[in-house]
């Protein structure tokens, strides 16, 4: 079965770009599926902060467009977050999954284990 | 912006039914999907497209969803399902992606 692992610092510096990577195994990058980030600050609720597929198309929440990319690279089959002009709001426990779409709505399986990201100098 | 509203608690005691609940003005046209997450660990999917449940879930989770308002039931409620669920879906138009804020079930 499909299986995602983030990797990347779990320590960037204020006004510093975060980059992470969702390594996918079990199955192809270039299914039918979407890829996502999903965040979540210390004791709070979950945030999806964008999608990608494997052609290329992204999807981002309007409130990080200006600093957020997500981007793909079929050949390791993984897909990547960056992050720029990190401030402390941003500190969060990363997680990538995998989006599924169904009768016109998409569900978030699975899940990688995630990584905790604090901004901080 | 669009939101889902979740209570913030809900408890019951082992054998118990519990319900959470999840509102959102476009429910009636949109799916609600529903995740557990266990403290320290990454979300799981429970149930989507209202009703479903994906293999390997216990029959005892299950979903259901009427007018503005989706419904996580938990039947015969466990300890071990003590943790965090959220619901997710999206508004009318799909463009604002969005779960809601969170309910804390207590099973003792």
């Amino acid at each position: 079965q499909v299986q995602l692992q983030e990797s990347g610092p779990g320590l960037v510096k204020p006004s510093g770009t975060l980059s992470l990577t969702c390594a996918v195994s079990g199955g192809s990058i270039s299914s039918s599926d979407w890829w996502s980030w999903v965040r979540q600050p210390p004791g709070k609720g979950l945030e999806w902060i964008g999608e990608i597929y494997h052609s290329g198309n992204t999807n981002y929440i309007p409130s990080l467009k200006s600093r957020i990319t997500i981007s793909v690279d079929k050949s390791k089959n993984q897909f990547s977050l960056e992050l720029s002009s990190m401030t402390a709001a941003d500190t969060a426990v990363y997680y990538c999954a995998r989006a599924v779409y169904s009768s016109g709505q998409c569900r978030f399986d699975p899940w990688g284990q995630g990584i905790l990201v604090t901004v901080s100098s | 912006s669009y939101e889902l509203t979740q209570p913030p608690s809900v408890s019951v005691s082992p054998g118990q039914t519990a319900r959470i609940t999840c509102s959102g003005d476009a429910l009636p046209s949109k799916y609600a999907s529903w995740y557990q997450q266990r403290s320290g660990q990454a979300p799981v999917l429970l149930i989507y497209e209202d009703t479903k449940r994906p293999s390997g879930i216990p029959e005892r989770f299950s979903g259901s969803s009427s007018g503005t308002m989706a419904t996580l039931t938990i039947s015969g409620a466990q300890v071990e399902d003590e943790a965090d669920y959220y619901c997710y879906s999206t508004d009318s138009s799909a463009s604002q992606r969005v779960f809601g804020g969170g309910t804390k079930l207590t099973v003792l």
